[in-house]
């Protein structure tokens, strides 16, 4: 079974929806993130979290909001979604005991938004 | 001004042969990490390799190898005997500090095709 997972995996929606993004760790990693990825951007960085009393925007929050349930459950929402939201988001868990720095990434939620 | 730079969209190599990808990285931390992941036509990040800022060692694994060049402020990724498979995008990352969340900024990738 895959360590971090993304649900849907793919989402088309029309705008002013509101969506939400769920992601799930088995890890057990404190630090968890959300990254959008758009054509010739790379990754930037939307939001992230410590632990679930810990939530820090990132770069590009605006439109966006999350939610720390549990350890293990990261979710993103956009509460009314645009066009220019259309992208492939990322979740991300990380590691950095023993002197290791390691991001775990889940498969992607690839979002459309019309 | 950019964090990461990679300056080559994209690039050709022959199967078998090595490849080097640039990057360059700006931060005024003594302390920072820097990273390669390569994501496939498929669309998943896979972590590559790992340069913490104070390693004297040029990081490696397997095939991969990174030439850390702190001065010129480089972290450019060796793949070496490349294969079909190797073709995919690459990004280098940065992580800047250990406090503050241990953000990560990427570049905006290179692609990589390997010729059979």
């Amino acid at each position: 079974d895959a360590d971090v997972t993304q649900t849907p995996r793919n989402r088309i929606t029309k705008t002013g929806k509101r969506i939400m993004l769920e992601c799930s760790q088995t890890k057990g990693h404190d630090r968890m993130y959300w990254y959008r990825q758009d054509p010739g951007l790379g990754l930037r960085l939307i939001y992230y979290s410590f632990d679930v009393k810990d939530i820090n925007k990132g770069e590009i929050s605006d439109g966006y909001s999350v939610s720390r349930q549990a350890q293990a459950k990261f979710s993103l929402s956009l509460e009314s979604a645009i066009p220019n939201q259309t992208a492939l988001y990322f979740c991300a868990t990380r590691d950095h005991s023993g002197g290791r720095d390691t991001q775990y990434f889940g498969p992607g939620t690839r979002l459309t938004v019309l | 001004a950019q964090k990461i730079t990679q300056t080559q969209p994209g690039m050709f190599v022959q199967e078998k042969e090595a490849v080097t990808l640039d990057c360059t990285y700006d931060t005024s931390d003594q302390s920072y990490g820097l990273f390669w992941y390569k994501q496939p036509s498929s669309g998943e990040m896979i972590f590559l390799i790992y340069q913490g800022s104070y390693d004297e060692q040029n990081a490696t694994e397997g095939r991969y190898s990174l030439n850390f060049q702190k001065a010129r402020k480089s972290a450019n990724l060796v793949i070496s005997a490349s294969q079909l498979g190797d073709s995919a995008m690459y990004f280098c990352a940065m992580r800047e500090g250990w406090g503050g969340g241990f953000k990560t900024i990427f570049g905006a990738g290179t692609r990589l095709f390997v010729k059979a």
